[in-house]
């Protein structure tokens, strides 16, 4: 069973950069055939899709954000990491990890973690 | 960017009735590759349905997905008390992948 775990500050001042790694276990983020992936939903609100990466290295961005944000993996740890920069009040939201799998394995979102509540706040 | 539009915002039925949620597309989605997702107040997000037909690892039978090109829905043939949530469309056929605003599914 596969499970992702979010971990990082809950608080980021203002024009700073957040950064949440998360940790994969019961699998390794190296095997073919998934996007690590992060989603935030602001509060109350709906999910907003940040970006992803393959284990090769290769990434994609929500153009929305794209200017602000940057994924990396570390397959050694199995782990991948978010930094979004020049935070605001509109970034607080609750961020999750997630694997999104591949099109030719359905496309959907099968695991995520438990979410982080970020809040941006001098 | 592909806008997803969910229907009703709520939709408030009884235990053992049938609930059906509309997503609408703002164009058409390849491949019919959208997904439907179950959310409960705390909890992340659950994969209910991907390709808008095919139920995901361990759901119920009760949930079915249908649709293709700008119209999908989500069926749950007789609601039990665990299925009351917020639902949610995705489409991951066009990058970014979207979500709707959600359905919430309120016991009547």
């Amino acid at each position: 069973q596969v499970q992702l775990q979010e971990s990082g500050p809950g608080l980021v001042k203002p024009s700073q950069t957040l950064s949440l790694t998360c940790t994969v276990s019961g699998g390794s983020i190296s095997s073919g055939g998934y996007y690590w992936s992060w989603i935030r939903q602001h509060p109350g609100k709906g999910l907003e899709w940040i970006g992803y990466i393959y284990y090769s290295g290769s990434t994609y961005y929500n153009p929305s954000l794209k200017s602000r944000v940057t994924i990396s993996v570390d397959t050694s740890k199995n782990q991948f990491s978010l930094k979004l920069s020049s935070v605001t009040a509109a970034d607080t939201a609750v961020y999750y990890c997630a694997r999104r799998t591949q099109l030719w394995l359905g496309g959907g979102v099968d695991y995520w973690g438990q979410g982080t509540l970020v809040t941006v706040s001098s | 960017e592909i806008v997803l539009t969910q229907s009703p915002g709520t939709l408030s039925l009884s235990p053992g009735e049938r609930a059906t949620l509309s997503c609408r597309a703002s164009q058409s989605i390849n491949s019919s590759y959208l997904a439907w997702y179950q959310q409960k107040p705390g909890q992340a997000p659950r994969l209910l349905i991907y390709g808008a037909s095919s139920r995901a690892t361990g759901i119920p039978d009760r949930f079915s997905g249908s649709g293709s090109g700008t119209d999908f829905t989500l069926t749950i043939s007789r609601l039990e008390p665990e299925d009351f949530a917020v639902y949610y469309c995705q489409q991951y056929g066009s990058s970014p992948g979207t979500f709707g605003q959600g359905t919430k599914v309120e016991i009547k």
